[in-house]
């Protein structure tokens, strides 16, 4: 079966400027998460959706934001953009809210403010 | 919130025997996780332990120990191939939601 599709893979933006990325889940799978990944932070959790709702959310301010739709696939937002808000974003999906804690992860979407 | 430890970098042998520790401090603990994840691709899952013991799957091995507080991966007749970052995870407080370290990064050589 399809895996997670991330998009777009790469986007260069300039500071105050604002993103939005795409997630298409793997088919039946209801919950996305999201994920920032840097090299000095690691992994960090943004937020978690799970039949349209926002169901867990992380530490990050409120430029960060995400929706999900009826079919699950899911996007997220990032406004007025930062130096620091480089970094490669993450979607995973899982079944039914990751309690088995297998998460599928997308290749994800490399952002670079300049 | 969570502390997650993890060695920064480690270096074995191919063929050779690899343990990667993982010490955590946390309430509610729902569960630990061991993703691997090449350069420039995403995350795999390797494991999941949310009671003490060990898990053993082919090469890979994965050892709980609530009590301390402490994880490892073991991973057995090392290929060119194991060279990757590890990520060790865990979930807590009511949340299913994997808190992830820092990711250690296996050099495997010849």
């Amino acid at each position: 079966k399809a895996g997670v599709t991330q998009t777009p893979r790469y986007l260069i933006k300039t500071r105050g400027q604002q993103v939005t990325l795409s997630c298409s889940p793997i088919s039946g799978h209801r919950s996305v998460s999201w994920y920032q990944q840097t090299p000095g932070q690691g992994l960090q959790f943004l937020f978690e959706y799970f039949s349209e709702t926002q169901r867990n959310k992380g530490n990050f301010p409120g430029r960060f934001s995400g929706r999900q739709f009826s079919n699950s696939r899911s996007e997220m937002n990032v406004s007025t953009l930062e130096l620091g808000d480089s970094a490669l974003y993450l979607c995973a999906s899982s079944l039914s809210g990751v309690n088995t804690g297998e998460l599928f992860f997308g290749e994800g979407s490399r952002l670079t403010v300049l | 919130g969570q502390n997650i430890d993890q060695p920064t970098e480690m270096t074995a042998t191919e063929g050779a025997i690899v343990q990667i520790n993982c010490t955590y401090q946390t309430s509610g603990f729902n569960g630990l996780f061991w993703y691997q994840q090449h350069a420039g691709e995403a995350p795999t899952f390797l494991s999941y332990n949310v009671l003490d013991g060990l898990e053993e799957k082919g090469r890979f091995s994965s050892f709980l120990s609530r009590s301390k507080g402490y994880s490892y991966l073991l991973l057995k007749e090392l290929q060119m191939k194991d060279s990757a970052s590890y990520l060790c995870a865990v979930a807590s407080g009511g949340s299913y939601i994997p808190t992830f370290g820092r990711g250690t990064s296996l050099i495997v050589h010849p």
